[in-house]
């Protein structure tokens, strides 16, 4: 049964910092690999997807990293702005590929002005 | 905006009530879901639905009757439930279900069960 841990699971820094934050799953046998942002109250917003044949993806100040042998992923957010305070959700496709994704618990960030 | 809508926004309901949640996707998809997020736990899909039929049902009990009468709504029927089932209810859509498809969430429907 595949499971999705993220860590940490809340995170404080100034603005300016670079931060990764980190996703790892048990079954590396996944389709692809999903970051989604998720403000108070609010819906989840789609950052980026990994297919599962990628090592990468990028947006603007996001890197996502995809290293499924080992089971892991990273989000890296350069020079962090307050505005990317919110609770940031990793999650997984796994077989059998009904659409079905699997979610860690999440790491609320804090980007303190 | 997401595309996604759900209505209502907050509800508030007794045990023995019937209710019902609903969502409307604007971007011509083919599949739509129900998520459930509780306080404290990952979110967790309940249902999928691809053209209208049911793909996938996650082991959710039958107080829980999902609705999909065509591509662009989907509802959430509630009834006889239990103070545990209070969470953020969030509907998304995709285009399809294979995995390269990105699911658009809605803003969710916050129930509280008394």
């Amino acid at each position: 049964k595949q499971e999705v841990t993220q860590i940490p699971a809340a995170l404080s820094v100034p603005e300016g910092e670079n931060l990764v934050l980190n996703c790892s799953f048990t079954d590396s046998a996944i389709y692809n690999l999903q970051w989604f942002r998720q403000d108070p109250g609010k819906g989840l917003t789609s950052l980026l997807l990994i297919q599962s044949s990628q090592r990468e993806q990028t947006s603007g100040r996001l890197n996502a990293s995809l290293d499924k042998s080992s089971g892991r992923s990273t989000l890296y957010i350069a020079a962090s702005q307050p505005g990317d305070s919110a609770t940031y959700l990793c999650a997984v496709r796994s077989p059998p590929d009904t659409g079905k994704l699997i979610f860690g618990q999440g790491t609320t960030l804090q980007v303190k002005p | 905006e997401t595309g996604v809508t759900q209505t209502p926004r907050h509800l508030v309901m007794g045990m023995t009530n019937k209710k019902s949640l609903k969502c409307e996707q604007h971007l011509g998809h083919n599949a739509m879901y129900w998520y459930k997020q509780s306080a404290k736990k990952p979110l967790e899909l309940m249902f999928v639905y691809s053209l209208e039929e049911r793909v996938e049902n996650n082991s959710v009990p039958s107080r829980f009757s999902p609705e999909c009468p065509n591509s662009s709504h989907l509802f959430l029927h509630l009834h006889t439930l239990q103070p545990e089932d209070s969470a953020l209810y969030l509907c998304a859509s995709s285009p399809g279900t294979g995995g390269t498809n990105t699911q658009y969430f809605g803003p969710g429907t916050r129930l509280t069960v008394l």
